[in-house]
């Protein structure tokens, strides 16, 4: 069983639905929850990094972390084309590195 | 901002070429790594080093080696290019092994 596991997509979505992406993981461990973003072939850019269960939101984008479930969730709320890209999530603390999911291809349709 | 600078976008090397590949962090942070990203098999690590001229292997090291002799300056070197090596090569650097990485804008290398 891989440490993150995270559905690979490709999710197709008309703009203005609301995107829900998911990880989860297996190490109780773990405290860092982090979700990426990367448009095609460039580097991953940050997007969200929370340390504890609950929700935290930065405009129209939300993590959320159910560390009892071991399960993360990325919401995007009215979903632009420009949020097309590849979104990982990364999982890390307890002394572990960072560990990555195989990301979700997410397509916004006009 | 934190800024991870990759010294190529994309390069072309031919089977049994050594290639160098450099990244240059200004954040003054310990710890910096490699990771290769292939389709279908998301990111996978192949060296860390948690200080200058400390180093740890990662899942796949083989065919590769590293330099670190500066905290800002880490270092991906393949011995003898081959066509498997392929690939988009990321560096990324954090304050701790552990949590949030800033990563370069990745160098798509091609061995033909």
């Amino acid at each position: 069983q891989k440490e993150v596991e995270q559905d690979p997509g490709p999710l197709s979505v008309p703009e203005g639905a609301i995107v829900s992406l998911n990880c989860t993981y297996s190490n109780s461990a773990f405290q860092y929850f982090m979700w990426y973003r990367q448009y095609s072939r460039k580097g991953p850019e940050l997007l969200m990094y929370t340390y504890s269960s609950g929700n935290k939101e930065d405009g129209r984008f939300t993590a959320q972390v159910d560390k009892s479930s071991k399960y993360i969730s990325l919401f995007i709320r009215d979903s632009q084309p420009s949020d097309s890209a590849t979104y990982l999530c990364a999982i890390g603390g307890g002394g572990n590195k960072l560990t990555f999911g195989t990301g979700t291809q997410l397509k916004v349709e006009l | 901002d934190v800024k991870v600078t990759q010294s190529s976008r994309y390069l072309v090397k031919r089977t049994g070429e050594k290639v160098f590949l450099e990244c240059v962090q200004d954040m003054d942070h310990e710890n910096m790594f490699w990771y290769r990203q292939d389709p279908g098999l998301g990111l996978r690590l192949i060296y860390f080093s948690y200080d200058v001229k400390m180093k740890e292997k990662g899942d796949i090291p083989e065919g590769y080696s590293v330099s670190r002799e500066k905290k800002e300056r880490f270092s991906l070197i393949l011995e003898s290019a081959s066509t498997n090596q392929t690939s988009m090569y990321l560096c990324a650097s954090t304050i701790r092994a552990d949590t949030e990485a800033f990563f370069g804008q990745g160098t798509r290398l091609t061995v033909v």
